[in-house]
């Protein structure tokens, strides 16, 4: 089965950038979704098909997909973007929708 | 507005059964997959299953195929999640997820969740 990789957490100054990576099989063959989620409440998209933002998503949240690594990156980072953030791919071959394990992002 | 509102959620003895339920509006359901996501108390999200918009296909993770089964009723706008043979391994919020009009994902509206535990 497919799987991906996510460090388990990152940190990050206040106004500095933050990259969180999702490694995968030749990842960047497929379409990643990213999402963020703050304590008790559900997950939000805040990256979809790779680079594209929903609407209502900070233009600070961009994304990218090559090779075997996926990358959610948060320029100018602020305290409320303090949560856990996952990446996402269908792999359709299996028809399996696979969730990267996690990462706590940390404001310090 | 996109709405998703799950409910059904628990307590259950190990061995049995639950049905949860989510009610979608602000949108047309029968156009879209639909999932149900789960996360455990304290750990990631972990996907369970998914049922394409007419209800023709669905897909299920190895850990529940077998005792859940997924469905949806588009005249009524509710996607279910029949769960039997419940363990211990289980408990753990429940969330329904819309995907895409023409694949699985992007799951791109999620509901609060509902919470279902497993115990004797």
């Amino acid at each position: 089965s497919y799987v991906l990789t996510q460090p388990p957490s990152v940190s990050v100054a206040p106004g500095k950038t933050a990259r969180i990576t999702c490694g995968g099989n030749n990842i960047g063959s497929k379409s990643v979704h990213w999402y963020q989620q703050k304590p008790g409440q559900a997950p939000v998209l805040v990256i979809y098909y790779d680079s594209d933002r929903p609407s209502g998503i900070p233009e600070r949240f961009s994304g990218s997909n090559s090779g075997n690594t996926a990358t959610l990156t948060i320029s100018r980072v602020e305290a409320g973007d303090e949560a856990d953030y996952y990446c996402q791919v269908w792999d359709s071959s299996s028809d399996r929708v696979v969730f990267g394990g996690g990462t706590k992002l940390t404001v310090l | 507005e996109v709405q998703l509102v799950e409910s059904g959620g628990g307590l259950v003895q190990p061995g049995g059964s639950l049905r949860l339920s989510c009610a979608a509006s602000g949108f047309t359901f029968s156009s879209y997959w639909m999932h149900w996501v789960r996360q455990a108390p304290g750990k990631g999200l972990v996907w369970v299953s998914r049922i394409n918009s007419d209800g023709s296909s669905t897909s299920y993770a190895d850990s529940v195929k077998g005792r859940f089964t997924i469905s949806r009723d588009n005249a009524k706008n509710t996607l279910y999640l029949q769960m039997n043979s419940l363990r211990a391994e289980d408990t753990a919020v429940y969330y329904c997820a819309r995907g895409s009009q023409v694949g699985a994902t992007p799951t791109d509206y999620w509901g609060q969740g509902t919470l279902v535990t497993v115990s004797s």
